[in-house]
């Protein structure tokens, strides 16, 4: 069964320095997600991506963070200049169309900011 | 108000027991929902989706009031392999082609031996 895969599963970094969380979404499917869960806290969407732009984003997505397809199978995000407050695990999630259908997430990336 | 809300519990119950989980949303214009469960440090794993006629899959059953705004997750039999956080989740429409889901803070089930 395909799945959507995430790299790496941890990385950590000091404050200030920039990372990039790769994701290779479900093959045949057509929107893209991040999402992130701060440890304790509840799953929270970050920002929605098709046809190799952005369709959604939340009020986290600021300017620190960028999204990128920039082949036909890898999706990722960059956060410019972490910041102490951006430690969470990352998720990515893919679905082939937007009506009614269900997302399916990645492992997740542990960012740990130090 | 939060937009997705779950009573955070524990729920201890015993192997075998019926468990049920309820959840209530805000946004009445939502059009898609779902259970899905999360192990502790995993991804969210989509369960099942849930129909305003109600479904079941197996031991699960999930039910959906439109006019309450409220959404039901029953487990029968009880496993050891239950035991997860329950996520009760709302895709709404938006603006954009794409749409985003909301989630719940969880329901943590533990099923005892």
């Amino acid at each position: 069964e395909p799945e959507v895969t995430q790299t790496p599963s941890h990385q950590v970094t000091q404050m200030g320095q920039e990372v990039i969380l790769r994701c290779v979404p479900i093959s045949n499917h057509l929107y893209f997600y991040w999402y992130r869960q701060i440890l304790g806290q509840k799953v929270e969407f970050l920002v929605s991506f098709y046809n190799n732009e952005i369709s959604e984003k939340s009020e986290i997505f600021d300017d620190q963070f960028s999204v990128e397809r920039p082949d036909g199978s890898n999706f990722t995000l960059k956060i410019r200049s972490t910041k102490l407050e951006d430690s969470a695990m990352y998720f990515c999630a893919s679905t082939p169309r937007t009506v009614h259908n269900e997302q399916f997430f990645g492992p997740g990336t542990r960012l740990t900011v130090l | 108000r939060k937009e997705v809300e779950q009573d955070p519990g524990p729920f201890n119950v015993p192997e075998g027991a019926t468990v049920a989980f309820n959840c209530t949303y805000s946004n009445s214009a939502s059009q898609s929902f779902f259970w899905y469960r999360q192990d502790c440090r995993k991804e969210p794993k989509l369960l099942m989706s849930v129909y305003s006629s109600g479904n079941e899959d197996g031991r699960f059953t999930a039910q959906l009031n439109r006019a309450s705004q409220y959404i039901s997750l029953l487990i029968r039999d009880s496993k050891l392999s239950d035991s997860a956080t329950y996520l009760c989740v709302v895709n709404n429409v938006s603006s954009g082609s794409a749409r985003q889901l909301t989630f719940g803070s969880g329901t943590q089930l533990t099923v005892l031996p």
